[in-house]
């Protein structure tokens, strides 16, 4: 089945500095990727996807880079505000059928003012 | 569109007991997936419905868990006999069809004295 690596596990930046959170997956069949913010006490949020026909993805503060090659995909979130700190996660499945994601064990972004 | 909701929000119970927690999909959502999240980890699913049809169930999902979708609209997840293991957070997700982003509840937190 699928595996999905992410790092790191925490991230500490300074407000108005750049962040990125890297994950690899082991199925070349998968072909989207999502990524999801969760913040404490609440249930994972969507904030930005890529298909696998697609390099790269912006919007706004957030963008995220997906190489089908090496396996890799990352999350780009720029100019940081103390309000993006929360455990960040990325995920990979396969569209169609059962269409299951497989997670990646997070990453806490602490975003220090 | 008032999103994934899922109650409760917290469950407390002892050792033995069984408990039953609800989730309401986003209106006209097709796919309902159940998934268990604990300290540390993204979340692993556990089953997912296309509309009243329970299609696929993870190994994580015990004899002791059931869960239903009877009318293709809400669902509910029960699990008898609890044990401390099974303390963690639930969580429900839906979505138009197996194309379309998965979108989460906050959850419902079991705890096992």
């Amino acid at each position: 089945g699928e595996n999905v690596e992410q790092h790191p596990s925490t991230l500490s930046v300074q407000e108005g500095d750049s962040a990125v959170i890297k994950c690899t997956y082991s199925d070349s069949a998968s072909n989207y990727f999502p990524w999801y913010k969760q913040e404490l006490g609440k249930g994972p949020q969507l904030i930005i996807d890529i298909r696998s026909n697609v390099g790269e993805k912006k919007d706004q503060r957030i963008a995220v880079t997906l190489n089908k090659t090496a396996k890799h995909f990352s999350l780009h979130i720029t100019e940081t505000q103390p309000e993006d700190s929360a455990v960040y996660f990325c995920a990979a499945s396969i569209t169609g059928g059962s269409y299951i994601p497989t997670f990646g064990r997070g990453t806490s972004l602490i975003v220090h003012p | 569109d008032t999103g994934v909701s899922q109650n409760p929000r917290h469950k407390i119970t002892k050792r033995g007991q069984n408990v039953t927690f609800r989730c309401d999909p986003i209106s006209e959502h097709n796919r309902l997936y159940w998934y268990r999240q604990t300290l540390g980890q993204g979340p692993e699913f556990l089953t997912y419905f296309q509309n009243e049809a329970q299609l696929e169930k993870s190994r994580l999902l015990s004899d002791r868990f059931s869960a239903e979708r009877p009318k293709g609209s809400f669902s509910t997840l029960e699990i008898q006999r609890t044990e401390q293991g099974d303390s963690a957070m639930y969580l429900c997700a839906s979505s138009p069809d197996s194309n379309q982003p998965q979108h989460f509840g906050d959850g419902t937190r079991l705890s096992i004295l």
